[in-house]
């Protein structure tokens, strides 16, 4: 089934060691986005690439950067991860313009 | 930019009640309204969404209205059972930059 998939599920670092979580889709959807979610809070929108113009949130944090090597990957870093990091990272993909998000089942990010 | 209010927070009904949750919008030309629902540890996932051109969209026990005069639109879900506890999201098009603006998030418990 086409579909978002986030690795891993689980995720743990500690205070300032680099992170990175990944997401791959078979959608083909221009458009990849990375989210955070903390406690049942509505997912935050951190950036998105559209196709391969990235574009950031004015409010994400240096810390926090992206990339996508091809349509079908895009990967989250975490340069240096804080406790207030500790979150559920949601990545999700759409076609473009006004149209359903469709979302992965995230990545649990622990930081001790 | 587009904001979004929803509510209730949390909201408990038996099996068999119906379930309402609404949210309201503050620009009027968005023009897509999507829900989505979220189980624990899973990512949030489309169930039914509106575009601004329909007030009513209907999926066998869930049901969308929109009132684009009063910028509100609400979610119905009829003979409810245990499996729709979850957490829903309803989200807005902001139509100047065609991103989501999610709801604060409605905690729905069917109980037994």
């Amino acid at each position: 089934d086409a579909m978002v998939i986030q690795n891993p599920r689980y995720q743990v670092t500690q205070f300032g060691k680099p992170v990175t979580l990944s997401c791959s889709q078979t959608l083909n959807h221009n458009v990849m986005y990375w989210y955070q979610q903390k406690s049942s809070q509505a997912p935050k929108l951190l950036f998105h690439y559209y196709d391969k113009d990235f574009n950031n949130e004015a409010d994400t944090p240096d810390n926090f950067q992206s990339r996508r090597p091809n349509t079908s990957f895009c990967f989250l870093d975490i340069r240096s991860p804080g406790l207030g990091d500790a979150a559920m990272y949601l990545c999700a993909t759409s076609r473009g313009g006004v149209s359903p998000l469709h979302f992965g089942n995230g990545t649990r990010l622990t930081v001790t | 930019g587009e904001n979004v209010e929803q509510h209730p927070s949390t909201l408990s009904v038996q099996e068999g009640d119906s379930a309402v949750i609404k949210c309201t919008y503050s620009d009027s030309a968005s023009n897509y309204f999507p829900w989505y629902k979220q189980e624990l540890g899973k990512g949030p996932q489309l169930i039914i969404d509106i575009r601004s051109n329909v007030g009513e969209k209907k999926d066998q026990r869930i049901a969308v209205t929109l009132n684009k005069t009063a910028k509100h639109f609400s979610l119905h879900i009829t003979e409810t059972q245990p499996e729709d506890s979850a957490v829903y999201f309803c989200a807005a098009s902001d139509p100047n930059t065609g991103k989501l603006i999610f709801g604060q998030g409605t905690t729905l418990q069917v109980k037994p």
